[in-house]
């Protein structure tokens, strides 16, 4: 089973600080990493991803780390601005799979 | 379109009532998903279409859930005797060839269902 685990609910940071959002996962069968963000009475819309070959990805304020030992991935938005407050999902997929796995989020509010 | 349109917006409905939800993706994306979000859920899978046909219906969640796809284009997903249970957002997304690179999907805003 193909799990993506966000264990945090909800984080709240204060603007211009690093806001650090975490997700584990098991089975070591994928290709890529995906993060969504999500607006309320939006849809989710693609933020960044990471191929398994990869530790790092970086685009402006954004940044993916995966770590293979430990399962584990984080994404961290540096400065955070107040327009960063979402629902941050993390996906598993790519490549030969052809469906995305969802965590269940973590609401990020980035406090002025 | 420009993006993947999903209509009603909101619909409520009474406990029984069959209820029709509509997706038109973007142009020429060959691959379609459905997927729901309940109340403190993530997005939970239902059903992949590619063109018409759909490989893996594993994420419906009972006999009640259909969807279906034409000419490659506009799909609709039925929910027959609505159940309060199945109230939640139902969100489409689209790629244009499933399973190449990171596979980015691209979602509607949703419909957001109520089941009195």
């Amino acid at each position: 089973d193909q799990q993506v685990k966000q264990n945090s609910p909800s984080l709240s940071v204060q603007e211009g600080r690093i806001s650090i959002l975490n997700c584990d996962y098991t089975n070591s069968m994928f290709d890529y990493f995906l993060w969504y963000k999500k607006y309320p009475a939006e849809g989710p819309t693609f933020l960044i991803s990471i191929s398994s070959i990869k530790d790092k990805n970086e685009d402006g304020r954004f940044t993916v780390f995966l770590n293979k030992s430990a399962k584990h991935l984080s994404l961290h938005i540096v400065p955070s601005q107040p327009g960063d407050s979402a629902v941050y999902f993390c996906a598993r997929g790519g490549g030969s799979n052809y469906k995305l796995t969802f965590g269940k989020g973590t609401l990020l509010t980035v406090n002025p | 379109g420009a993006g993947v349109s999903q209509s009603p917006s909101n619909k409520v409905t009474e406990k029984g009532k069959d209820v029709e939800l509509r997706c038109d993706p973007i142009s020429g994306h060959t691959a379609l998903y459905w997927y729901r979000q309940s109340l403190g859920q993530g997005l939970e899978f239902l059903i992949y279409f590619q063109g018409n046909s759909a490989p893996d219906k594993s994420g419906l969640p009972s006999d009640r859930f259909s969807a279906e796809r034409t000419g490659g284009s506009v799909s609709t997903l039925t929910i027959q005797r609505t159940q309060q249970e199945d109230s939640a957002v139902y969100l489409c997304a689209s790629t244009l060839v499933a399973g190449t690179g990171a596979n980015v999907l691209t979602f509607g805003a949703g419909s957001r269902l109520t089941v009195l």
